[in-house]
């Protein structure tokens, strides 16, 4: 089945405690992506990769950081967690960025205290 | 800046009724436009995609249409169902760009 999974589910932790959150995929998509979505705001692009070892930032990249070594794989890094990254959180992968269907991960709440 | 627009405010219709959701653009030529349904706390899910030099685009009861000189694309669900309510999600593409952005959505509510 195609499918993009995302753990964990659910995160609390506290200001400044490194965490990872992993993003895998199994449809060989050259094209990933990290959202985050916040009430009133919608869908907001932190992070991309267009291929292994290459990626680059969207429209909220501050705090975050993420790597490409393996094509299936794309974590998002938070290495000082603020309150303010409290988030709905979403990994997604396609073929190509526009021109084909995005399948996004099941989600991870994040909660920073 | 580039904007997406969507209807915030939430759409009610009848079981059985034609729904139909608006996505206007500004500063923005996009070569593609996708609609994604999403339910709470779940992740988006791809409806339908259609091109800049198509004009509508049908899958089972649902429609886009795209008019690149008004910027806007409607979206219909005709024989709308209780189970067609979501938030609805429209997201745009350039040909030179590398981001998918989206719109902040509109929450649909069909009542039997």
């Amino acid at each position: 089945e195609a499918q993009v999974t995302q753990n964990p589910r659910y995160l609390i932790t506290v200001t400044g405690k490194k965490l990872t959150v992993t993003c895998s995929q199994n449809m060989n998509h050259e094209y990933m992506s990290w959202y985050r979505q916040d009430p009133g705001l919608g869908l907001r692009q932190i992070y991309y990769s267009m291929n292994v070892e290459v990626t680059d930032k969207g429209d909220v990249p501050e705090g975050y950081k993420v790597s490409r070594k393996e094509k299936r794989n794309f974590p998002l890094i938070l290495e000082s967690p603020s309150p303010n990254q409290t988030s709905l959180y979403f990994c997604a992968s396609s073929l190509a960025p526009g021109d084909t269907e995005a399948f996004f991960g099941q989600g991870t709440r994040l909660t920073v205290v | 800046s580039q904007k997406i627009e969507q209807n915030s405010e939430a759409l009610n219709i009848q079981e059985g009724k034609t729904a139909t959701l608006t996505c206007n653009y500004t500063n923005y030529s996009p070569a593609y436009l996708q609609w994604y349904r999403q339910d709470p706390g779940r992740g988006p899910v791809f409806l339908l995609l259609i091109r800049e030099n198509e004009k509508e685009k049908r899958k089972e009861r649902l429609k886009v249409t795209f008019d690149t000189t008004l910027k806007q694309s409607l979206f219909h669900i005709t024989a709308s169902q209780p189970a067609d309510s979501a938030t609805y999600l429209c997201a745009l593409s350039s040909n030179s760009g590398y981001a998918l952005n989206f719109g902040k959505g509109t929450s649909l509510l069909v009542t039997p």
